[in-house]
């Protein structure tokens, strides 16, 4: 299958701060990508799918200005998590995809702590 | 909300084929179901998925009903290395996403 890669793999940041997650497609073309979040011993949230070159949409309940999502080209999109707080503190996941969008390819996950 | 409910835990002896049963009554006709898992701290590992007929590939087989109301997914020789979360998933076909229950914990033992 089709790889996704992310990074970082984990980060600790001190509470305030801004993190960026990227999200990339390495061998295929991700018109959609897809963004969770994944709480200890929990399932995965969707947090909200992004579509290259335009907004993403977000799920009910998350802050868009908090999580900002960036999907500026086919193999990237990123996730930023601003002024971050230990509530935050959590398993990110992307996912990926192609044109037919019936498939979806994950990433390994980023796994944040926030102080 | 989900669409599909599991039982929250299973065991199965390493070997035997592992069943997975899957509940997906208000499934749509063009909605897809999806196997994945989710080894622990690891990002979800893609199985199998079907529509009506029933699917097989190197991982596993996929036995939907006719009525397409529910599904088992068949890891025919379990190995230690199957313990994980299961997930079916239904794909919902108005905007492709996928809608996470919470799983199937599926655990091999020796």
């Amino acid at each position: 299958g089709a790889v996704v890669s992310q990074h970082p793999s984990w980060v600790i940041c001190k509470s305030g701060t801004s993190v960026k997650i990227e999200c990339r497609s390495l061998d295929f073309q991700a018109t959609t990508m897809f963004w969770y979040r994944q709480f200890p011993k929990q399932s995965l949230m969707l947090m909200a799918t992004s579509n290259e070159g335009s907004k993403a949409t977000y799920e009910q309940g998350v802050e868009k200005d908090k999580f900002l999502i960036n999907h500026a080209s086919l193999t990237l999109s990123t996730l930023t998590v601003t002024s971050a707080h230990p509530e935050d503190s959590s398993f990110y996941i992307c996912s990926a995809s192609g044109l037919q969008g019936i498939e979806q390819f994950f990433g390994p996950g980023t796994r944040l702590t926030v102080l | 909300d989900a669409k599909t409910t599991q039982p929250p835990s299973m065991d199965c002896a390493e070997g035997r084929a592992a069943n997975l049963p899957c509940n997906h009554s208000t499934i749509s006709g063009n909605e897809y179901v999806y196997w994945y898992r989710q080894i622990h701290s690891q990002g979800p590992q893609y199985i199998i998925h079907g529509l009506k007929n029933n699917e097989t590939n190197e991982m596993a087989s996929l036995i939907i009903t006719e009525d397409r109301k529910s599904s088992t997914l068949i890891l025919p020789h379990a190995t230690l290395r199957d313990t994980a979360v299961y997930y079916c998933i239904v794909l919902l076909d108005s905007n492709y996403q996928l809608i996470w229950g919470a799983g199937t914990k599926l655990i091999i033992k020796p």
